[in-house]
């Protein structure tokens, strides 16, 4: 079973910011928080990973709770580009001789409305 | 190369027939993992490779699928006498290791645009 719970889905308006909500009360020390989207009719791809920091890329940021219980993927600014599946999943910083088997859970679809 | 690449893009096969999937990582990835998505469902994990070892093949639906990955690059998913119900999206994704590189902040995943494999 995945290890993170999502809201099946939500809707945002354009140009507004998305606050994208993730639980993962099991996480251990050793976990980081990732997250991925999957647009229509391709792979996922990677969007930003973090620990216990709040981190800042190009595409979003990730503001992960004190207790990193849970995390949130905020989207500054949405744009219909973005409307996609986005994937919370942890996975341990170490991997290799680490149980690595990552279980993706069915995602929040983001929907952007004009 | 720059990206995981997946071969064929498309596959059109027999009920019955072996059908052979080909994810070539990026160079320099340990980790090597494959998920299926059937339509409009969510990634299922089937197996992944630490080097050309696999830990854990527990997500594998059947005996009619295996997956080998040698020199600890290119890795192959066969498929056995395909069913209807195999009928999915393949994605193949690779990842280096942070004990690779002495990373602390651990790396993500790079997901190729997978293999639509569709059994008539």
């Amino acid at each position: 079973d995945a290890k993170t719970t999502q809201p099946n889905s939500m809707e945002s308006n354009e140009e507004e910011p998305v606050h994208l909500p993730c639980n993962h009360s099991t996480i251990s020390g050793t976990d980081y928080i990732h997250w991925y989207r999957q647009l229509p009719s391709q792979g996922p791809e990677y969007v930003i990973h973090g620990l216990t920091s709040n981190v800042n890329n190009r595409m979003a940021s990730l503001a992960i709770a004190e207790d990193r219980k849970s995390s949130t993927l905020i989207l500054h600014r949405a744009t219909l580009r973005d409307a996609a599946v986005y994937y919370c999943i942890l996975r341990d910083v170490g991997g290799m001789n680490r149980d690595d088997k990552i279980i993706f859970g069915k995602g929040t679809r983001l929907h952007i409305l004009p | 190369g720059a990206g995981v690449s997946q071969s064929p893009s498309n596959k059109v096969t027999e009920k019955g027939k072996d059908v052979e999937l080909r994810c070539d990582p990026i160079s320099g990835h340990t980790a090597l993992y494959w998920y299926r998505q059937s339509l409009g469902q969510g990634l299922e994990f089937l197996i992944y490779f630490q080097g050309n070892s696999a830990p854990d093949k527990s997500g594998l639906p059947s005996d009619r699928f295996s997956a080998e990955r040698t020199g600890g690059s290119v890795s192959t998913l066969t498929i056995q006498r395909t069913q209807q119900e195999d009928s999915a999206v393949y994605l193949c994704a690779s990842s280096l290791y942070a004990v690779q590189t002495g990373s602390q902040r651990g790396y993500g995943y790079t997901f190729g645009s997978g293999t639509r494999l569709t059994v008539v």
